[in-house]
């Protein structure tokens, strides 16, 4: 009963540096989502997979690409990591669009 | 850009007091959803509701649809100290919208 899966659950970052972050569904879901949160701003949407093969911008896309691998797995790269990306990221997935989201525990990424 | 915005931002309160949470937006959503999130993990889902004036309760947790579907309310009864957490209402028109949160800590 795995359900979201993200890795790593904290990073220490470098200005400048890159990562990714991975996550992956094992409940046969069709799209997925990378949401930073910060505090006082709630969950905001970085990019979303409506279906495996297809990639949309969310609300704050700048400074991030995604790659949807397969079905199950959907990372996160930041190429140049900026200290304003310090947040903590969470990944969803659900069975379609809109429909109710399960959330992975997140990663707290600190940019210095 | 669909806004949802939630009030109070932060509440505490006594154990076994009653409260209420607002969900506001000018936005009409097809659904609205109402999700819990406790310390380093992840929201998890509390419930749904669709129709507009829909009422869902929850053990002791009553969630209220707006009739035109703009708004929402969650009401908790006896509040104990299990209720405690951050809880995010969520506005569904294709994607998800996330409300700016409500903080909530019961003091035993």
């Amino acid at each position: 009963n795995a359900g979201v899966t993200q890795t790593p659950k904290f990073q220490v970052l470098k200005t400048g540096q890159s990562m990714t972050l991975q996550c992956a569904q094992d409940m046969n879901h069709n799209s997925m989502y990378w949401y930073r949160q910060d505090p006082g701003m709630g969950l905001r949407l970085i990019y979303y997979s409506a279906s495996e093969g297809t990639t949309d911008k969310g609300e704050v896309p700048n400074g991030y690409n995604v790659s949807r691998l397969n079905k199950r797995e959907f990372s996160l790269r930041l190429e140049s990591a900026a200290p304003s990306q310090t947040s903590v990221y969470f990944c969803a997935s659900s069975e379609s669009i809109g429909q109710k989201y399960t959330f992975g525990s997140g990663t707290r990424l600190t940019v210095v | 850009t669909q806004l949802l915005e939630q009030s109070p931002q932060f509440l505490s309160i006594q154990e076994g007091e009653n409260l209420t949470v607002y969900c506001n937006s000018s936005s009409v959503f097809s659904s609205l959803q109402w999700y819990r999130q406790e310390p380093g993990e992840g929201p998890v889902l509390l419930v749904t509701v669709v129709t507009g004036g829909e009422v869902k309760k929850l053990k002791r947790l009553t969630f209220q649809f707006g009739d035109a579907r703009k708004d929402s309310s969650l009401h908790i009864t006896a509040a104990q100290p299990g209720d405690t957490g951050l809880y995010l209402c969520a506005g569904a028109n294709e994607k998800l919208t996330f409300g700016t949160g409500t903080r909530l800590t019961i003091i035993p």
